[in-house]
């Protein structure tokens, strides 16, 4: 079965560079989510898209902007880096029924190093 | 705001031994629970997945069992294998609001 695809795996960066991660969710599913995984942590969610609308936000710096395109993949900008920035990002999706919910399928992560 | 807590933090037990995880929630307005599994530095797994409606989920040697009313959710397993080494978390979304709140995590060592 598709999975949610995300690339690249790993990405290294120098500070104050830009970096762009890229997710394909699993086919006919509406919404996407992106979660920041530092080290040690559990992850943290950024932001998510449903039908191509920013849906939700959370602890998402104002550095980072997403977006979802008409074939439903997302890209998520990250500007000015910083080594804070440093961690997995994953991206996840799922078929949002509103009135119930079948459940994540997360994408195996993309490690940003910044150096 | 939802808050979800894993006891332990850490595990070990030995090899083929029946252990059992917890997870605890604050807000029990939550459309359904998911357990994952997380290897050192990897994506996360989904394990077993219940509704709301649900009171348990059974997967191979997995079972999670859910308590909306006491906020308490627990994963089961059985006869534990090394492969089992993991860390497992558990994650809820709020009623609402489908963005996953995560569990602090169990990292789990299975001792050969």
């Amino acid at each position: 079965a598709a999975g949610v695809i995300q690339s690249p795996r790993h990405l290294i960066k120098e500070k104050r560079e830009t970096a762009t991660l890229k997710c394909y969710p699993i086919p006919r599913h509406d919404t996407v989510y992106w979660y920041q995984q530092g080290p040690g942590q559990d992850p943290q969610f950024l932001i998510s898209f449903y039908e191509k609308m920013q849906s939700d936000k959370g602890s998402i710096p104002d550095r980072f902007s997403a977006q979802q395109f008409s074939d439903y993949h997302s890209e998520l900008n990250m500007s000015s880096l910083e080594l804070g920035d440093s961690a997995l990002y994953f991206c996840a999706s799922n078929l949002g029924d509103r009135g119930r919910n079948y459940g994540y399928t997360f994408g195996s992560g993309t490690r940003l190093t910044v150096v | 705001k939802q808050e979800v807590t894993q006891i332990p933090a850490a595990l070990s037990v030995p090899e083929g031994e029946n252990l059992v995880l917890n997870c605890s929630f604050t807000d029990s307005a939550i459309y359904n629970l998911q357990w994952f599994r997380q290897d050192p530095g990897k994506g996360l797994t989904s394990l077993l997945l219940i509704q709301s409606s649900q009171r348990e989920q059974t997967s191979g040697r997995l079972n999670a069992s859910l308590d909306k009313s006491s906020g308490r959710s627990t994963l089961y397993i059985a006869a534990s294998q090394p492969g089992d080494s993991a860390t497992y978390l558990c994650a809820v979304p709020p009623a609402g609001n489908e963005k996953l709140t995560f569990g602090t995590g169990t990292r789990l060592t299975i001792i050969p």
